[in-house]
């Protein structure tokens, strides 16, 4: 099984500000299959990155994926105030698919 | 406008037994495979399960093979998850969503595109 380690726990940045999220995996991710998601509180999931760097439908493009091997990075270049939630990683290149555990984007 | 609406959650009593549905509109459903993903409260989000359209590829985790049974009815748009012999652990918000990815053979390389607002399945005496 292939773990997800993401750094930091808790982001806490302003408005207008930078975000820089790191999943790293306890193996290599074969083909870049990684993906990112936003969760806000009381709310599913929603995709925001697949194939570890492409952007799924209607995602601004303030956020971008990056990485291979076992790092990858989700960065969201201007933080707006929708933006403040918790993101996840999860694989899929084996079996079973893991997730992070998780990182918050707090408000500062 | 993809949509995935779960029901069938409730509470339930250990060693029990409960069926979520998931019925899905706004989409080709027979088109895509499906997922069942969950969430303990005040946690992070654990992979339960994953069928593809017809059925012909489906995966578990490994914890939960042989305790549940995935799924689906194309002509219904709906897709099942049978759970048995439940536990506190399962306690959890569980989602449906349909997948991203393709099947190559057995293998199954799925990102979850499109998220239900899941159902609460609460196991407690």
């Amino acid at each position: 099984e292939i773990v997800l380690t993401q750094s930091p726990g808790t982001l806490s940045l302003s408005p207008g500000e930078r975000a820089t999220l790191s999943c790293t995996a306890s193996q290599s991710v074969s083909g870049r299959y990684l993906a990112w998601y936003q969760q806000k509180p009381g709310q599913a999931p929603r995709l925001l990155i697949y194939d570890a760097s492409n952007r799924a439908t209607g995602i601004p493009d303030r956020f971008s994926g990056s990485g291979g091997w076992t790092d990858y990075t989700l960065t969201i270049s201007r933080l707006e105030p929708e933006d403040f939630a918790v993101y996840y990683c999860q694989q899929y290149a084996t079996s079973p698919r893991t997730f992070g555990q998780g990182t918050k984007v707090e408000i500062k | 406008e993809v949509q995935l609406v779960e029901s069938g959650g409730g509470i339930i009593r250990p060693g029990g037994s409960l069926r979520l549905s998931c019925a899905a509109s706004g989409f080709t459903f027979d088109a895509y495979g499906m997922s069942w993903v969950r969430q303990a409260p005040g946690k992070g989000l654990e992979w339960v399960s994953d069928i593809d359209w017809n059925g012909g590829n489906i995966d578990y985790a490994v914890s939960l093979k042989g305790r549940f049974t995935i799924s689906r009815d194309n002509a219904k748009n709906s897709l099942y998850l049978q759970m048995r012999s439940l536990r506190a652990e399962d306690t959890a918000l569980y989602y449906c969503a349909r997948v991203g990815g393709y099947c190559s053979g057995s293998r199954c390389l799925y990102y979850f595109d499109s998220w239900g607002r899941g159902t609460l399945v609460t196991v407690s005496s």
